[in-house]
């Protein structure tokens, strides 16, 4: 099992400029998260989803966007890519709504120049 | 609003010894809790869970937690530290119930480094 998979793992972008971070996952779970980690301040959940063409606003969302066409794919969209986009994003996803725990993918690190 | 605490961003320990990475929380009802651990350049990884039973939980690699309700804690524990138990470790809470949708509520993370 491939599990969660994040593509690409490193990204530099201008300022201003868009692109898709892109999530799957083969586990067949309904429920997807986006997040970014930012250093010394753990996770903020950007936008979930609870199955396919159900998404909703996280924390922080302001500045992306997502889509859920299908259960096993939840791109986050970055329009306008601003300075303060710069951080690590992680898409995870779980079985169980309350006691399930979490599956990650290994990451996407963006840098906004 | 709901909150995660870990009052220590690092934690230093020596190889063998005991390590405690300290939690507490403040979420509305009775919280699943969960401990991820996370190396270098990689996605966090599952450690263990509380759902209910047992305060005392084991989880993988030798780790266990201990829920205390009354003081709102999860703290993260293990017998005999390793070299390679170094890490970024966070302490997370789901709501039960309500219209959390699954999310989780992470805390801040606490660095650990055990020395040999």
């Amino acid at each position: 099992n491939a599990g969660v998979t994040q593509t690409p793992k490193f990204r530099i972008l201008k300022i201003g400029q868009s692109m898709t971070l892109q999530c799957a996952q083969d586990m067949n779970h309904n429920y997807m998260y986006w997040y970014r980690q930012d250093p010394g301040m753990g996770l903020k959940l950007i936008y979930y989803s609870v199955g396919a063409g159900i998404t909703d606003k996280g924390e922080v969302p302001n500045g992306y966007n997502v889509s859920r066409s299908t259960t096993e794919d939840f791109p986050l969209r970055l329009e306008l890519a601003a300075p303060s986009q710069t951080s690590v994003y992680f898409c995870a996803s779980t079985l169980e709504r309350e006691s399930g725990e979490l599956f990650f993918g290994e990451g996407s690190r963006l840098t906004v120049l | 609003a709901q909150s995660v605490a870990q009052p220590e961003d690092q934690v230093n320990v020596a190889e063998g010894n005991p390590l405690t990475v300290k939690c507490t929380y403040s979420v509305s009802g009775n919280p699943y809790l969960f401990w991820y651990v996370q190396y270098p350049n990689r996605g966090l990884q599952f450690l263990l869970k509380y759902i209910t039973g047992d305060n005392l939980v084991k989880g993988s690699y030798g780790f266990e937690a201990e829920f205390n309700k009354s003081q709102t804690s999860f703290h993260l524990k293990k017998p005999s530290a390793l070299v390679s138990d170094s890490a970024l470790y966070f302490c997370a809470v789901r709501p039960r119930g309500g219209s959390t949708l699954g999310r989780l509520y992470f805390g801040r993370g606490t660095q650990l480094t055990v020395w040999p």
